[in-house]
């Protein structure tokens, strides 16, 4: 059964970078099948997604955002990274990975974690 | 960019009784790409329905989606205890941003 666990810092502090990483278990990141994918939520709010990325390292970023992320995968490790630069209090949320499918649905999802940016 | 706009933004309904949400799209957009997730307190959301009216696994027949074009609907046909959630749609139309809707919150009445 795939399952999909995010880690990183909970605290970060505003005008630095932000990193979570996503450990996929069950499955393989190196599949040809899917892509992988961070979304986020604000506290109380909606679903945002960030952006995705493919085994090869292939990208598509939301471009509201776009300037400030970066997503990487090392299959290695079975993992795939965000990086989100110059955070503000408006980038506190709930963080969430999940692995994006040919028909572009998110399934399954990480559990989330909750990152606050504040000094 | 496409706008997905839900309604209503709160539905309050018993227990038994049917439920119809709406995901209308500020264009129109491919179904293959439309889907829809559930979402309790403190969860994530799960996938529910892909392709605008396939069931993903594990989801019960209760749960049905259906539309073209910019109005997309997902019903539960009777709601049960744990059905009280919010729900959200989403589609990817192959060139970023992929978008979801603001989400319709079933809470009980």
């Amino acid at each position: 059964q795939l399952q999909l666990q995010e880690s990183g810092p909970g605290l970060v502090k505003p005008s630095e970078t932000l990193s979570l990483t996503c450990t996929v278990s069950g499955g393989s990141v190196s599949s040809s099948s899917y892509y992988w994918g961070w979304i986020r939520q604000p506290p109380g709010k909606g679903l945002e997604w960030i952006g995705s990325i493919y085994y090869s390292g292939s990208t598509y970023y939301n471009p509201s955002l776009k300037s400030r992320v970066t997503i990487s995968v090392d299959t290695s490790k079975n993992q795939f990274s965000l990086k989100l630069s110059s955070v503000t209090a408006a980038d506190t949320a709930v963080y969430y990975c999940a692995r994006w499918g040919v028909l572009f649905w998110f399934d399954p999802w990480g559990q989330g974690t909750l990152v606050t940016v504040s000094s | 960019e496409i706008v997905l706009t839900q309604s209503p933004g709160t539905l309050s309904l018993s227990p038994g009784e049917r439920a119809t949400l709406s995901c209308r799209a500020s264009q129109s957009v491919t179904s293959s790409y439309l889907a829809w997730y559930q979402q309790k307190p403190g969860q994530a959301p799960r996938l529910l329905i892909y392709g605008a009216s396939s069931r993903a696994t594990g989801i019960p027949d209760r749960f049905s989606g259906s539309g073209s074009g910019t109005d997309f609907t997902l019903t539960i046909s009777r709601l049960e205890p744990e059905d009280f959630a919010i729900y959200y749609c989403q589609h990817y139309g192959g060139s970023p941003p992929l978008t979801f809707g603001g989400g319709t919150k079933v809470e009980i009445k």
